[in-house]
């Protein structure tokens, strides 16, 4: 089974704290996605990537950048941590087609910031 | 853009009853249809899926109906037991992204 793994399940940080969230996958596919979730907003996308060294803003990108080095790990990285980016993380891959297979989704990491 | 609309939450059945939760798109291609489920504090999981018009994608005595006339994508379980209580987010492809749902909650009580 393609596993996704998301470094941390809980975090805690303080206010101005650079952040970084890690994911990774271990089947070897192209594309990783960073959402956040909220109560009564859904999941909303952050960042994208379909390829190492590539990166796509997605719906919600301010406050927040992306690395991928390799292909297998994509980072998501709080540049100043706000409150407001209290939230669920959640890390998904997909093979390139993802209409046919869909994602597969890391346990997520739930982040306080205080 | 295309999009998602499911029914809003939360969901409270007993244990046995028939589910349905309805979901309706809209898309200018033929993308592909997706539920996803999650269980408490943890990340989605595939439940089921469809690739094109009138494909039935099945899972855990779940059901889904791709119907391309009425644009839905509809999930149904003739007996819901305790251990379904989750989230339920229907998706669709977009290009390689998949577009969300806002999630319905279900509650099954004993």
């Amino acid at each position: 089974d393609v596993k996704v793994t998301q470094s941390s399940r809980y975090l805690v940080k303080r206010t101005g704290e650079k952040v970084f969230l890690e994911c990774v996958q271990d089947m070897d596919h192209e594309n990783m996605f960073w959402y956040r979730q909220d109560p009564g907003l859904g999941l909303r996308l952050i960042y994208f990537s379909y390829d190492v060294k590539m990166k796509e803003k997605g719906d919600i990108p301010e406050g927040y950048s992306v690395s991928r080095e390799k292909k297998e790990r994509f980072s998501l990285i709080l540049e100043s941590a706000s409150t407001n980016q209290t939230s669920m993380y959640l890390c998904a891959s997909s093979l390139g087609n993802t209409r046919t297979y869909g994602y597969t989704f890391g346990s997520g990491t739930r982040l306080t910031v205080v | 853009g295309d999009s998602v609309t499911q029914m809003e939450g939360p969901v409270t059945l007993s244990e046995e009853a028939f589910l349905t939760i309805n979901c309706t798109y809209t898309a200018t291609g033929y993308p592909s249809l997706f539920w996803y489920v999650q269980y408490p504090g943890e990340g989605l999981q595939l439940l089921l899926k469809a690739t094109k018009a009138d494909d039935k994608g099945s899972n855990k005595g779940f059901e889904a109906t791709y119907r391309k006339e009425t644009t839905s994508f509809h999930l149904e379980k003739g007996s819901v037991q305790v251990s379904d209580s989750a989230v339920y987010f229907c998706a669709l492809s977009e290009g390689g992204k998949l577009i969300f749902g806002q999630g319905t909650e279900l509650s099954v009580k004993p």
